[in-house]
Formats: C-alpha cells, sequence, structure tokens
C-alpha cells in the first residue's frame, strides 16, 4: 500500500523566515513524488517533480529514500506563498497517485 | 488547449437525488482520476482509471460509480447523494513523458447535498 504523511496542518512563518513543509511516504517501491500548491479552493497546480529536480519560485525538496521523505523547503517566506501544499506520490505503475492531507502555510507580514 | 474540464461547477442536490460529473481531458492522457477534497481530509481518492476501458478503486469508494467512456472522458455518478458526498470533486489525468509522469487537475466540481 501506498501512503503519504504530511504531520503539520498548519504552519505559520514571518516574511523572510525559512519555511519547511515536511512529508513522508510509505511505498515498497521507487515511487515519483510531487509538490502541489492551491490557492484559494482553486485547481491544485505542480510545484515540483522530484525527477527534475527544479526549484520554482524558490522552493525545493529533495528526495530522502533513506528516511522516505520529500520534505519542501524555502529559505525566505512571501506573502504570496500563503496557501495549500500538498505532497503526492505517484506508484511505480504509474497508475495510482495519493495524496498527503495538505499543510496550509501562512505568511505573516 | 482546455487541459481538463469538469463539469457541472457548482451543484446542489437533494437527498437521494442522483447525477452524473462529467471530465474531459484533450492531452490523450492514459490515467484518470477522482478526488474528493474535504476540510482536514486533503485529497482523497474515490476511483481512477489506468486507461481505456478499466477502473479501480480508491480509498473512498462508497456511494459511488464511474465510467471511463472512452480516452478522453471519466464520469463520477452519484446514484442516491447523502449529505456526507457535499465536497469539491478534482478530475486528474496523468499521462508518461520521458522525464517522468505529468498530471493536470480540473478546475473542481463544487457538490452540495442538502
Amino acid at each position: 500500500a501506498q501512503r503519504v504523511t504530511q504531520p503539520e496542518k498548519l504552519l505559520s512563518v514571518f516574511k523572510g523566515a525559512p519555511v519547511e513543509l515536511k512529508c513522508n511516504y510509505s511505498y515498497s517501491g521507487s515511487p515519483e513524488l510531487f509538490w502541489y500548491v492551491q490557492y484559494s479552493r482553486q485547481r491544485l497546480q505542480l510545484l515540483l517533480r522530484h525527477i527534475s529536480r527544479e526549484s520554482i519560485k524558490g522552493f525545493t525538496a529533495d528526495l530522502n529514500k533513506g528516511e522516505t521523505s520529500f520534505h519542501l523547503k524555502k529559505p525566505f517566506a512571501q506573502e504570496e506563498d500563503s496557501a495549500m501544499y500538498y505532497c503526492a506520490l505517484l506508484g511505480a505503475s504509474g497508475s495510482r497517485l495519493t495524496f498527503g492531507e495538505g499543510t496550509q502555510l501562512t505568511v505573516n507580514p | 488547449n482546455a487541459g481538463v474540464t469538469q463539469t457541472p461547477k457548482f451543484q446542489v442536490l437533494k437527498t437521494g437525488q442522483s447525477m452524473t460529473l462529467q471530465c474531459a481531458q484533450d492531452m490523450n492522457h492514459n490515467s484518470m482520476y477522482w478526488y474528493r477534497q474535504d476540510p482536514g481530509m486533503g485529497l482523497r481518492l474515490i476511483y481512477y482509471s489506468a486507461s481505456e476501458g478499466t477502473t479501480d478503486k480508491g480509498e473512498v469508494p462508497n456511494g459511488y460509480n464511474v465510467s471511463r467512456l472512452n480516452k478522453r472522458e471519466f464520469s463520477l455518478r452519484l446514484e442516491s447523494a447523502a449529505p456526507s458526498q457535499t465536497s469539491v470533486y478534482f478530475c486528474a489525468s496523468s499521462a508518461r513523458i520521458s522525464s517522468g509522469n505529468t498530471i493536470y487537475f480540473g478546475e473542481g466540481s463544487w457538490l452540495t447535498v442538502v
């Protein structure tokens, strides 16, 4: 069974502070991991894929297979980063996409 | 380039009524998904379809049926709506590309059952 856990439902930081959104997963094979962002109940937007190892809007995430984690980080949070963030796992067969419960990030001025 | 299109965007149903949420994608993706989003519970998979002609249950399939009509369309049906099915429903589609999988979401369907 595949599972994604985001331990923090709410996270609040001040503008300019570093932020880390945690994601842990459970999967026996080699999954693909994603981070999605959702602003005010809009469509989910892809933020990052672990395969591409890119940086979007200053966010980065590294897959740690030993700790089965894929934490999302940003060194200096901005107010416009306030949103709901979801970590997601796609199994090796590429057919089942599982989400974590989400973390609501609030960046205070 | 429409991507993933869901209809209707908003719907109010009475308990016991039936309805179908429609989803279509124009990207020639093999896999399609239906999720429901509830406060504090994230997105939970209702059903998915790995390819045309196949469907599989997700985490919360009870009370729902799906139909993969063709490669483009994947519909979700509520046969007898219940207040517990009040939620926001998202359809998604995915395909494997050279750099991995790419997944796109629809804009969501807000369903209220009274």
